[in-house]
């Protein structure tokens, strides 16, 4: 199975400051299709998760341009700028092009 | 509105059987892969199912594969997770979970909780 490594496992953070999550996987998530498909979730507290980007870089529907999804291959990061207050909570990525699909263990956006 | 609205959930006893629902509006539903997702109490996210959107082909991990069956009813707009030989493990808030055109969860339920323990 994939493994999906995210660091740091906490980040805090002041609001206004960047936060970057870094999400490596264990093999490269290149389909035979040339996608990739490597998505990032937030869960804020108490609510279920929401997408925030899909295939590394693609903004879902409504989300801000402060979100910022790069990487290839093996290595992916998210970029949040100008951390607001509904930023916090829990970021996953997650990985669809190998079955079976996997999740990262999560990254808690929280305050300094 | 997107909604997904998942019933079904409850305490069983280890080894006993249960069905999940979720009831789809807002889209067309016919047009879309769905999925199960589950969430252990204090955890991380895990991808337990997923169906095509017409039906014809069904998704799972190892720690389910033979225990649980996903499937949908297209002209009720719902879908469903037939649970078995349920373990102490299984026992997590499951999300229904919407495919879009090139992502796993475009839209998820607000989970319906499952607790398996005698």
């Amino acid at each position: 199975d994939v493994v999906l490594t995210q660091t740091p496992v906490a980040q805090p953070v002041t609001l206004g400051d960047q936060a970057s999550i870094s999400c490596r996987s264990s093999q490269s998530l290149v389909h035979s299709n040339g996608n990739t498909y490597l998505e990032w979730y937030l869960q804020k507290p108490g609510q279920s998760p929401q997408l925030l980007i899909y295939k590394v870089s693609n903004r879902f529907s409504g989300v801000p341009d402060r979100f910022i999804g790069s990487g290839s291959g093996s290595d992916f990061t998210l970029k949040i700028s100008r951390v607001e207050p509904e930023d916090l909570g829990v970021y996953y990525c997650f990985q669809a092009t190998h079955d079976p699909y996997t999740f990262g263990a999560g990254t808690k956006l929280e305050l300094k | 509105e997107v909604q997904l609205v998942e019933t079904g959930g409850g305490l069983v006893q280890p080894g006993r059987s249960l069905k999940l629902s979720c009831v789809a509006s807002g889209f067309t539903f016919n047009n879309y892969w769905m999925s199960w997702t589950r969430q252990a109490p204090g955890k991380g996210l895990e991808w337990v199912a997923s169906i095509t959107n017409s039906g014809g082909s069904t998704y799972y991990p190892d720690s389910v594969k033979g225990r649980f069956t996903i499937s949908r009813d297209n002209a009720q707009n719902t879908l469903y997770l037939q649970m078995n030989s349920l373990r102490s493990e299984d026992t997590a808030t499951y999300y229904c979970t919407r495919g879009g055109l090139a992502s796993y969860g475009d839209d998820w339920g607000q989970g319906v909780m499952v607790t398996v323990s005698s």
